[in-house]
């Protein structure tokens, strides 16, 4: 069963910094998402990684897949406290491409 | 910019009752899914549709909950007997092309079950 980590689970950081969520996962998959959650609220779509070396850059975010290591990085540039939600990674499992969700990074960050 | 749909966003129940959430997936879609979020917890798979029939499903989708595609747009998700640990958020999604769709989710019904 496939099992999807994240790390850490919550990051309180200052405007301006930089920052780095990481997501690691147990086996082999041909798609990674990464999405932002905000308080009550639905799951906005941020990224989907395709294949091994892709690198997706959207404003202050930018997300990176290494599936030999099974390691996806969303790096935070310069935060800005706009930026405060929770943030899931997702991969792909299975027959059916269910989304195994990563249990989330609560981003906080302080002006 | 075609986006799934769902009813209601937001139904309070007691417990013991039956609960159907719906769901206007993307006309052109063919895979049909329902996720589970319980309130500060990670998004949980809860069951995947396909050629009008459950194509997988997690342990969490036990009797007390079944899916239906009734009329060829809605998808629908039945709690039968409603139980405090079902309060959560659902949300359905749904994709094109099992190999190269993308996954849209719906803005989600969240249930409160009192």
């Amino acid at each position: 069963e496939l099992k999807v980590e994240q790390n850490p689970l919550f990051l309180s950081m200052q405007e301006g910094k930089n920052y780095t969520i990481y997501c690691n996962y147990s086996t082999t998959s041909d798609r990674l998402y990464w999405y932002r959650q905000d308080p009550g609220k639905s799951l906005e779509s941020l990224f989907v990684l395709l294949s091994n070396g892709a690198v997706k850059q959207e404003g202050r975010l930018m997300a990176s897949l290494d599936t030999k290591a099974r390691l996806s990085t969303l790096h935070i540039t310069a935060a800005v406290h706009d930026l405060s939600a929770t943030y899931f990674c997702a991969v792909e499992s299975g027959a059916t491409n269910k989304l195994i969700f990563g249990t989330g990074t609560l981003l906080a960050v302080q002006p | 910019e075609p986006e799934v749909t769902q009813t209601p966003s937001h139904q309070v129940t007691q417990m013991g009752q039956e609960v159907i959430l719906r769901c206007v997936p993307i006309s052109n879609h063919l895979y049909f899914y329902w996720y589970r979020q319980i309130l500060g917890q990670k998004v949980e798979f809860l069951v995947s549709f396909y050629n009008n029939e459950i194509s997988e499903k997690s342990e969490i989708f036990d009797d007390q909950f079944s899916v239906e595609r009734p009329d060829g747009s809605n998808f629908t998700l039945k709690i039968r007997s409603t139980k405090l640990e079902d309060s959560a958020m659902y949300f359905c999604a749904s994709s094109g092309d099992r190999y190269a769709g993308e996954l849209f989710f719906g803005e989600g019904s969240r249930l409160t079950v009192l």
